[in-house]
């Protein structure tokens, strides 16, 4: 069982629309982080959270430690938002990552 | 200067070559990481430097050496590698040397054993 899941695996959504990513964990964690990976392989981290609600522009991820969830929220997206979302905990003394959404948005 | 950069971008080689991947952040940061990606996959954790000691070592098989010369610096030492070993190799940075930081990421060296 992995300690990190995500959902979806994939999705495709039009330009301009509302896209939400969801992140569970099966442990208490210190922190989670959303990370985003283009094609080509560079990593970007997006957010690190340990409670309530972040934002950075169009982007905004909520963490629910009591229901060990968080959601990672892109409003009005656009086509260079597509790529691969990873969720990740650090648990114990070892950080766990999601499987990742891969992200298409076409225009 | 908030960048973590590696060298180099791609690298093709022999199973009995020795190699060396570099890693190199002016952040500050005291706590390093190499990652492994194949494919399609999410990043593992190969190794963690933490003020400059090898803190986290994942069970990652002898023919892969880390080295922290300094706390701006991290190699990963190359020798006999299997073409299995063919991935993505990302380095990473984070502070206090506490992994659960925000970390952030070098852009990946391609590496293809042939």
């Amino acid at each position: 069982k992995n300690e990190v899941e995500q959902s979806p695996q994939n999705l495709t959504a039009q330009e301009g629309e509302f896209i939400t990513i969801n992140c569970s964990y099966s442990v208490g964690i210190s922190a989670l982080h959303w990370l985003q990976q283009h094609p080509g392989g560079g990593i970007v981290s997006l957010f690190m959270l340990s409670s309530g609600k972040k934002k950075h522009g169009r982007l905004i991820a909520t963490i629910n430690i009591q229901e060990k969830h968080s959601s990672l929220h892109i409003t009005a997206s656009h086509p260079r938002d597509s790529a691969v979302y990873i969720c990740a905990v650090f648990i114990g003394n070892q950080f766990y990552f999601g499987t990742g959404t891969s992200l298409t948005v076409i225009p | 200067d908030t960048e973590v950069t590696q060298t180099p971008k791609h690298l093709v080689m022999g199973m009995t070559n020795k190699k060396s991947l570099k890693c190199e952040q002016h952040m500050g940061h005291r706590a390093m990481y190499w990652y492994k990606q194949k494919a399609k996959k999410p990043p593992e954790l190969m190794f963690v430097y933490s003020y400059e000691k090898l803190s986290i070592n994942e069970s990652v098989p002898s023919r892969f050496s880390p080295e922290c010369p300094n706390s701006s610096l991290l190699n990963l030492h190359l020798h006999a590698l299997q073409p299995e070993d063919s991935a993505l190799y990302l380095c990473a940075s984070s502070q206090e040397g506490k992994p659960y930081n925000e970390q952030f990421f070098g852009p990946g060296t391609r590496l293809t054993v042939l």
